[in-house]
């Protein structure tokens, strides 16, 4: 069984200043990690993926994460935030690395003060 | 190119209806999702189809149920509808290959009275 975790479930950052969203998994068997954002009252965009690649993922946006293995982590960075980045970002782990049975995290709030 | 098409994009239905949700995969997708969304279960996996065929199945009751036609295009069908069956449902489409990423549609959000 595979699950994730995301630290926070509101995060609050200044204009300009680094964004990290947090993201933990748990997978028996080598993992397909996402990052989706989700804007009101619309569906999921994909930010980047990792399918066992290069470990640093570049996005869309300005945005990447880092694959660690050792520390089961997949944390979404983007080094100035911008106020249209405001949404609900969430993280997915998935064994067969499509759209088949993609596992969630609760998602995490991000807020851009001005 | 065209996006995921999610039909309707609301819906309102009284306890005990059913209820039939469209969606229309991106061209050249043979592979549709379906997600339930609620702010206390956060996102859920119902179900994937994969060329006409359910390849793969979440923890849901038998009470949901989908299906896919020749053309890739899926319904997803609520029997006996109850209050907590209130969501917004999500569609995704993608190749079906590993490695692939999978393309959401804006959902139907629909409510149970």
């Amino acid at each position: 069984a595979q699950s994730v975790t995301q630290l926070g479930s509101h995060v609050s950052v200044s204009e300009g200043a680094l964004v990290l969203l947090r993201c933990n998994y748990s997978s028996s068997v080598p993992p397909y990690l996402f990052w989706y954002v989700q804007y009101p009252n619309q569906g999921l965009q994909l930010l980047l993926k990792y399918t066992s690649a290069a470990t640093l993922v570049k996005g869309i946006n300005g945005f990447e994460a880092e694959f660690k293995k050792s520390e089961t982590s997949f944390h979404l960075t983007k080094p100035s935030a911008h106020m249209s980045d405001a949404a609900e970002y969430f993280c997915a782990v998935s064994v067969g690395g499509g759209a088949d049975g993609l596992t969630f995290g609760k998602g995490t709030h991000l807020i851009i003060q001005p | 190119k065209a996006g995921v098409t999610q039909t309707p994009r609301y819906l309102i239905k009284t306890r005990g209806q059913q209820v039939t949700l469209s969606c229309s995969p991106i061209s050249g997708h043979r592979s549709v999702s379906w997600y339930q969304q609620t702010p206390g279960q956060g996102l859920q996996f119902l179900f994937e189809y994969f060329s006409e065929t359910q390849r793969n199945k979440g923890n849901f009751p038998g009470r949901f149920s989908g299906r896919q036609f020749s053309n890739s295009r899926s319904e997803m069908n609520v029997s006996t509808l109850e209050l907590g069956d209130s969501a917004l449902y999500l569609c995704a489409s993608s190749l079906g290959a590993p490695r692939t990423e999978a393309f959401f549609g804006q959902g139907t959000r629909l409510t149970v009275v």
